[in-house]
């Protein structure tokens, strides 16, 4: 596709549910970014693919929140034992190369909402 | 501590105004500097960044930006705000020229018409 696409775009969820939230980047692009946007703040890192390995995951909060990018292309970010502090906004991003400086595309992100 | 300062939460200017983002950082070197808007519903969208050279960086949709050394700041500026200029801005660094990017919260932009 044109751009970069994320599902779905709106998730609702219980307390204690497992969720996974879908990214598709740029063609062609072999580095994809998580981010998450809480309410009223800036996105904030949480991993970083080039190719189908995890280049950086120092982002990440804790071991309930996982990524995987197997074939290269599209990455799910999976929560497991979802509470209500993950609510958020979660964005992705893919940039070409994955070298410091390039421009990255987001996403139009998926707000999770965990009641 | 590292960090990016937007100290502006909200900024309301009237149509045909001009404009001034601030945007601060707190870093030992020069780092790579960003600029992105955010209209809801969509993604985030690069207005221009700064790497070296020129300290003037003009980007999309007639802004500008000024990287100030001495002042470890980076505003963005326009000389006359439109209605669909209204949204989201946030300013970003990459410390150490690296891919992971370090926003700051955010400047909503409300024009008056």
């Amino acid at each position: 596709g044109a751009g970069v696409s994320q599902t779905p775009s709106n998730k609702v969820t219980e307390k204690g549910k497992y969720v996974e939230l879908r990214c598709d980047p740029i063609s062609g692009h072999t580095a994809l970014y998580w981010y998450r946007q809480s309410l009223g703040q800036g996105p904030e890192f949480l991993i970083y693919f080039q190719g189908t390995g995890a280049a950086d995951d120092s982002g990440l909060p804790n071991d309930r929140f996982f990524a995987v990018r197997p074939e290269g292309s599209v990455s799910t970010l999976k929560i497991q034992r979802t509470e209500r502090g993950d609510s958020a906004v979660y964005l992705c991003a893919s940039t070409r190369e994955g070298a410091g400086g390039e421009t990255q595309y987001f996403g139009p992100g998926t707000r999770l909402l965990v009641l | 501590a590292q960090s990016v300062t937007q100290p502006d939460i909200h900024i309301t200017v009237s149509e045909g105004a001009s404009l001034e983002l601030r945007c601060n950082y707190s870093y030992g070197a020069t780092p790579y500097l960003f600029w992105y808007v955010q209209s809801p519903g969509q993604g985030l969208q690069l207005l221009l960044k700064y790497f070296s050279g020129d300290t003037l960086v003009q980007g999309i949709k007639g802004f500008e930006a000024e990287f100030k050394r001495s002042q470890s700041s980076f505003n963005l500026r326009k000389p006359s705000v439109h209605w669909s200029d209204a949204a989201e801005y946030f300013c970003a660094v990459a410390p150490d020229s690296s891919y992971k990017l370090i926003f700051g919260s955010g400047t909503r932009l409300l024009v008056r018409p």
